[in-house]
């Protein structure tokens, strides 16, 4: 079975800093995908930013980039440019790419990202 | 086009009570997935509905909880006798139809807070 661990149960960073938060995980399978959510207070989920396993690229999204090491099964997002709305608790996520089964999503634990002014 | 919607945002019972959690699916999605959060905790995948049909229910607690998703009208999540452990954010996806070569994003409710006293 798939696992995702987030080891930083908070982190905090100035803003206009950079900050790092880790994700690491644990599949047999070669074809997957990755994603990092942002849960704000309102608990609306918001996708930040989505990798898919068979591209070596790393994804970008403005401000927010990953840094996807397939061996190492690590997924790590970079905030550059802190903003005081980044605030939130950050979820990383995976889902197989399989063609066949549930499609389901398994998330980490979260990181609570507090941006300080 | 309207997002994922569910209903109620909050939803207040005593132990023993049935409680009703409803997800109206984004227009032309027919596939819906229902999550759990508990309290400081990551969302985990309880169930994934296709119209009228339940394609997988590994994550759903074995008693007191079904889920349905029928031809016409929302996905309902159905709790009968609840316990204080049952309190949690609910949040339903949904996503187009799945194909072979297809991302098939699921795009998340803003979730219902279940209480119980």
């Amino acid at each position: 079975a798939q696992t995702v661990t987030q080891s930083q149960p908070e982190m905090s960073v100035q803003e206009a800093e950079t900050v790092t938060l880790s994700c690491t995980y644990d599949t047999s399978e070669s074809d997957y995908y990755l994603f990092w959510y942002k849960q704000p207070p309102s608990r609306q989920m918001i996708l930040v930013i989505r990798q898919e396993a068979y591209k070596q690229q790393n994804a970008t999204e403005n401000r927010f980039s990953v840094n996807f090491q397939k061996a190492a099964k690590s997924f790590s997002l970079k905030i550059s440019d802190s903003q005081l709305g980044d605030a939130a608790m950050y979820f990383c996520a995976y889902r197989s790419a399989r063609t066949s089964g549930t499609y389901k999503y398994i998330f980490g634990t979260g990181t609570r990202l507090k941006v300080l002014a | 086009n309207a997002g994922v919607m569910q209903n109620p945002r909050h939803l207040v019972r005593r132990r023993g009570q049935e409680a009703r959690l409803r997800c109206s699916p984004m227009k032309g999605h027919s596939h819906v997935y229902w999550y759990r959060q508990l309290p400081e905790e990551g969302l985990k995948f309880m169930v994934y509905l296709q119209k009228e049909n339940i394609i997988d229910e590994s994550g759903m607690p074995k008693e007191r909880f079904s889920a349905e998703f029928p031809k016409e009208g929302p996905s309902i999540l159905r709790i009968q006798q609840v316990v204080r452990g049952d309190s949690a954010a609910y949040f339903c996806a949904s996503s187009t139809r799945t194909s072979e070569f297809s991302y098939n994003e699921q795009f998340f409710g803003p979730g219902t807070r279940l209480t119980v006293l």
